[in-house]
């Protein structure tokens, strides 16, 4: 069963305070591998979606990286606006679409 | 360009009872998954529609179910309520065809189970 964990659970940053988030998965053949930002009583936002080691995509302060094991959300001098919880998701290379979703990192950036 | 609508956004209902939750999918696309989110968790895979059948489900009782539309739209139905079911119930739509696709999310429907 395909597997989403995500560290840390919480992060609490200083406005300007680079840092990044850390997403590990176990999966029977990686489809993608996805990240979205989910505000407080909202859907998640499509972020980024990474196919392959090695490959990285970049969205103004946001960048995100995946090696076989693992990818990295590194945001680089966050603003409060960036305050969210960022979810991270893979598929597998079955028929299906399943999305498997990990618990998320809560974000909270400072003034 | 509407993106993925769902109806109603609360809902509030008590044990035992039956609930009904729509989604109408982003314009062009043909696939809707469910999620449920408990509070402070991830989205839950519940079951995805394509072409008219469930093509896929996750750990969810036969309490769940569903259906699609000709026009692509989604209902989830929910039988006998807990109060664990009380979650953000999350619809997500995706081009098959696009075998590199991506889920987009509607804004949920909370249901509070009392």
């Amino acid at each position: 069963e395909d597997q989403v964990t995500q560290s840390p659970e919480a992060l609490r940053l200083q406005e300007g305070e680079s840092s990044s988030l850390n997403c590990s998965y176990t999966v029977s053949g990686l489809r993608g591998l996805f990240w979205y930002r989910q505000d407080p009583g909202k859907g998640p936002e499509f972020l980024f979606t990474l196919y392959s080691a090695g490959e990285e995509k970049e969205k103004e302060r946001l960048k995100a990286t995946l090696t076989k094991k693992e990818s990295f959300l590194h945001i680089t001098a966050p603003k409060p606006e960036d305050s969210a919880t960022y979810l991270c998701a893979v598929t597998n290379s079955g028929g299906y679409q399943k999305v498997t979703f990990g618990t998320g990192t809560k974000l909270q950036v400072i003034p | 360009d509407a993106g993925v609508t769902q109806s109603p956004t609360h809902l509030i209902k008590t044990r035992g009872q039956q609930v009904t939750l729509r989604c109408s999918p982003k314009s062009g696309h043909d696939t809707v998954s469910w999620y449920q989110q408990a509070l402070g968790q991830g989205p839950q895979f519940i079951f995805q529609y394509y072409e008219e059948e469930e093509r896929q489900r996750g750990n969810f009782p036969d309490r769940f179910s569903g259906h699609q539309f000709p026009n692509y739209s989604s209902e989830l139905n929910v039988n006998a309520l807990l109060l664990g079911d009380s979650a953000l119930y999350l619809c997500a739509s995706s081009y098959r065809g696009l075998a590199k696709n991506i889920q987009y999310f509607g804004a949920g429907t909370r249901l509070s189970v009392l």
